[in-house]
This record gives C-alpha cells, structure tokens and sequence, in this order.
C-alpha cells in the first residue's frame, strides 16, 4: 500500500543554519514525488518535484531535494534558512493505481526558523 | 488571475445544519479537488472531479456530497454537520485530464475554510 511518512512533526532551526526535512515513501512503483509549502493562513504552494531525469531538483528560493530510489526517500533540504521560511511542509508521492494515478500528502513538518 | 477561491474562510455550524462549501478556478483547469486538513494528518483528499460533469470519492467521503457545477465550480455540500467534520477545507485544481488524481500535475490550492462544528 502507498504510504508517505514525514519523519519529524516540527523543526526548529537558527537563522542562516542548515536544514533538512525528512520524507519518505514507500510503493512498489515508479513514483512522482512533490513538496509542498504553506504559509500561515494560506493554502498550499508547490516548493519543488521530481518527475524524471537527475534525481536533484532545485526551487527557486534555495530548496534542494534528492531523489533516492535505494532508499525510497525524498528529502528536503536547504544550506541557509531564513525567518521567512517559516511554514509547514508537505511531501507528496502520486504513484500509478488501477485506472490513473494516486497522490497521497504526508503530515506535514512545521519548520520554526528563529532569529 | 485570482487563482483558486474559496468561500466562506469561516464558518461555525451546530450539529446537524447543512453547508456548503463554494470552490472556482479560473485556470481552466479541468481537474478539481476537495481536501481536509487535520492536525497530524496532512491533506485527505475526500472527492475529486477528473472533469466537467464527472466526480468520484477519494480517501474519506462519508458525510459530504460533491457537485462539478461547470468547468470553474465544485461545491462541497455537508448534509448533516458532524463535530468529527471540523476542520480545515480545501480546494485545488490541476490541470489534467482523465482518470488521474494528481500523476505529474502541480496542484494549486485555494486559502482554505475553516469549518468549526459544535
């Protein structure tokens, strides 16, 4: 069964520090793989996916994720964050079911980024 | 282009009274998709319309009814609210055609109801 497991609730972090938000996956076959942002009181906004071709993909304000098919992970990561952000994070894997496909979002990881 | 909208952003309910909830897109998208959002538990897709005139179930269904009004409108409709209904709603729309719930599509989300049922 398709399942997507965000591996810790909520991440605080230190302006300007490192960060990695930890997603994994698991199906048996191929998979497209998102993340989502969402600001306070707003609704979601896609961050980055992967759907073929180089396993790393980048978005617009630093975010990175690999794609890792030995470890049926996603992982989310940037080298410097800033107080803006501060959001909850979804990963998503849609993957192949009988007659379409099938997106499934994780828990979400609320990341607190403090000055 | 406004995106999604959504309406209303608020609402309190007594148990038992209807709603319904109002979602349009003006991507002319022709995928269309109601969510909950509950605290642990990320997006639950409860139906999704793969285009104009057809809806089907997602992951929770029980308790709403859906309606794919034309290409812009779905409307979630709750018959008889629950207290186990409150939560946070959303709409979203992609662009994809046919049978596919999501598959390579970005999903573009309204700002959300929140639905309170004491």
């Amino acid at each position: 069964a398709q399942s997507v497991t965000q591996l810790d609730s909520q991440v605080p972090v230190f302006e300007e520090a490192p960060v990695e938000l930890r997603c994994n996956y698991s199906s048996s076959v191929s998979v497209y793989l998102f993340w989502y942002v969402q600001y306070p009181n707003q609704g979601l906004q896609l961050l980055l996916k992967y759907l073929s071709g180089s396993t790393l993909v980048e978005s617009i304000n630093g975010f990175e994720a690999e794609f890792n098919k030995s470890q049926t992970s996603f992982h989310l990561r940037k080298p410097s964050v800033h107080i803006s952000d501060t959001a909850e994070y979804f990963c998503a894997v849609s993957d192949v079911y009988t007659g379409g496909f099938k997106t499934i979002f994780g828990a979400g990881t609320r990341l607190f980024v403090k000055a | 282009n406004a995106g999604v909208t959504q309406t209303p952003k608020f609402q309190v309910l007594k148990t038992g009274q209807s709603m319904t909830l109002q979602c349009a897109q003006d991507m002319n998208h022709n995928s269309m998709y109601w969510y909950r959002q509950d605290p642990g538990m990320g997006l639950r897709l409860i139906y999704y319309s793969a285009s104009e005139g057809t809806t089907d179930k997602g992951e929770v269904p029980n308790g709403y009814n859906v309606s794919r009004l034309n290409k812009r409108e779905f409307s979630l409709r709750l018959e008889s609210a629950a207290p186990s209904q409150t939560s946070v709603y959303f709409c979203a729309s992609s662009e994809g055609t046919s049978q596919i719930w999501g598959g390579t599509d970005t999903q573009y989300f309204g700002p959300g109801t929140r639905l309170t049922v004491l």
